[in-house]
């Protein structure tokens, strides 16, 4: 089946780093992604990974996938006041049309 | 990377009355699109994808003949939310892809319709 979970809250002090897990069941995904959603907003694109890769940085953002336990990390170096969102993690699924499948979200709080 | 705009951002209607949301590729040619609804504090959960000149896939528990969608061309998809009651409240977002194969999808800004 086509799930993707991750829990729903996190709470870091700002400077330290984020770590955002998920974890997903559909073995055919070709993309992995992380969005980001600031209240009332749209979605915003932080980061993908194609399926054969392990890890992916980019500037503050590292993406670890472990293919084989079907778990997606999102790390975030240095956390700021202005990364407090909701991230979701999602996968495109090969298997049916190019859809993407999202998570329920985390909602990242930071403290001071 | 690629624009997709929707309209209206937000519209509050009378329950009965149909609602028509629009979203557009403004700087490519989306052979696919998506339709989300995501609920207060909830995910994104798909309820149908649209083919230029196709009709719409739509996902399980999704009524079609009360979410119409149309895509009637290469840069614009039409969701109508019909007969619309308070329930159908909630935030839409379209999404659009123009090549397969690709991590490329790209999302439009949201509508927030309230139904009273």
């Amino acid at each position: 089946g086509e799930d993707v979970e991750q829990s729903l809250f996190l709470s870091v002090r700002e400077g330290d780093s984020s770590v955002i897990n998920c974890t997903y069941t559909d073995s055919s995904s070709t993309y992995l992604y992380w969005y980001k959603q600031e209240p009332g907003a749209g979605l915003q694109l932080l980061t993908y990974i194609f399926s054969n890769m392990d890890m992916k940085q980019d500037q503050r953002l590292t993406v670890l996938l472990n293919k084989k336990d079907k778990h997606l990390s999102l790390r975030i170096a240095d956390t700021q006041t202005g990364d407090s969102a909701i991230y979701f993690c999602a996968e495109k699924l090969v298997s049916s049309a190019s859809k993407i499948i999202f998570g329920s979200g985390t909602r990242l709080s930071i403290r001071p | 990377g690629a624009v997709v705009s929707q309209h209206p951002s937000w519209v509050i209607c009378k329950s009965g009355t149909s609602v028509k949301i629009e979203c557009r590729s403004l700087d490519f040619q989306a052979t696919t699109m998506f339709w989300y609804r995501q609920f207060p504090k909830q995910s994104l959960m798909l309820m149908a994808t649209s083919n230029e000149g196709s009709k719409a896939t739509y996902e399980q528990g999704v009524e079609k003949d009360k979410f119409l969608i149309n895509h009637a061309s290469l840069t614009l998809s039409t969701l109508t939310v019909t007969s619309a009651h308070p329930e159908d409240s909630s935030f839409y977002i379209c999404s659009a892809s123009g090549q397969t194969g690709t991590y490329e999808q790209y999302f439009g800004p949201g509508t927030r319709l309230t139904v009273t």
